[in-house]
């Protein structure tokens, strides 16, 4: 099991770029979310997703679109990148039921000049 | 969402045992406690979790207060290798919506 795949690791935009951050898990998780942390901060949630064909918002999806179309990826769109989306960003994922935790990936470095 | 309140720094010897403390007051029946740590440039990592009764884990374990208002995390010999930030986060039964603090950032003094 590779767990979660998150690519690029590290990029570099101009504002008013698009992108999409890459997340592909092969271990069957029905649940995924993307986080950003920002320096010396906590982890908060951009989106997420409780199984294929399903998303919703977390606390900060502004500038941020996802879809899920297949289990194992979750795509997320930066639509029009701004400086204040510098961050590293994170995708998570987990099985149903109370018993286990989310997987993370290794995250991927933006920064937006 | 109910929130959580941790302590934003700890400093422990090695080998001793720590207590990371979390508060979280407006928890409801149905939130489950979990634990994560995130260390130095990685991604978090799942420590344990529960919903009333104390857990043990190979990693640590969770003491719930009786009123389920406070926990706390306990890492039985604290290693170099446990320095990280610990994470306190409630989620409702049913969903999996995790809404990340601050957290604890532990030193661990060799």
């Amino acid at each position: 099991n590779a767990g979660v795949t998150q690519t690029p690791k590290f990029q570099v935009l101009k504002t008013g770029q698009s992108m999409t951050l890459q997340c592909a898990q092969d271990m069957n998780h029905e649940y995924m979310s993307w986080y950003r942390q920002d320096p010396g901060m906590g982890l908060r949630l951009i989106h997420y997703s409780v199984g294929a064909g399903i998303t919703d918002q977390g606390e900060v999806p502004n500038g941020y679109n996802v879809s899920r179309s297949t289990t194992e990826d979750f795509p997320l769109r930066l639509l029009s990148a701004a400086p204040s989306q510098t961050s590293v960003y994170f995708c998570a994922s987990r099985r149903t039921g109370f018993n286990y935790g989310y997987t993370f990936g290794s995250g991927t470095r933006l920064t937006v000049v | 969402d109910a929130k959580t309140t941790q302590p934003n720094s700890m400093e422990s010897n090695e080998e001793e045992p720590v207590h990371l403390p979390c508060n979280h007051s407006t928890i409801s029946g149905t939130d489950y406690i979990h634990w994560y740590r995130q260390l130095p440039s990685q991604g978090p990592e799942y420590v344990i979790h529960g919903l009333t009764s104390n857990v043990n884990n190979r990693m640590a374990s969770l003491a719930i207060a009786e009123d389920r208002k406070s926990s706390t995390l306990i890492l039985h010999r604290a290693t170099l290798r446990d320095a990280a930030v610990y994470y306190c986060i409630l989620s409702t039964s049913g969903t999996y919506k995790y809404i990340f603090g601050t957290g604890t950032r532990l030193k661990v003094l060799a």
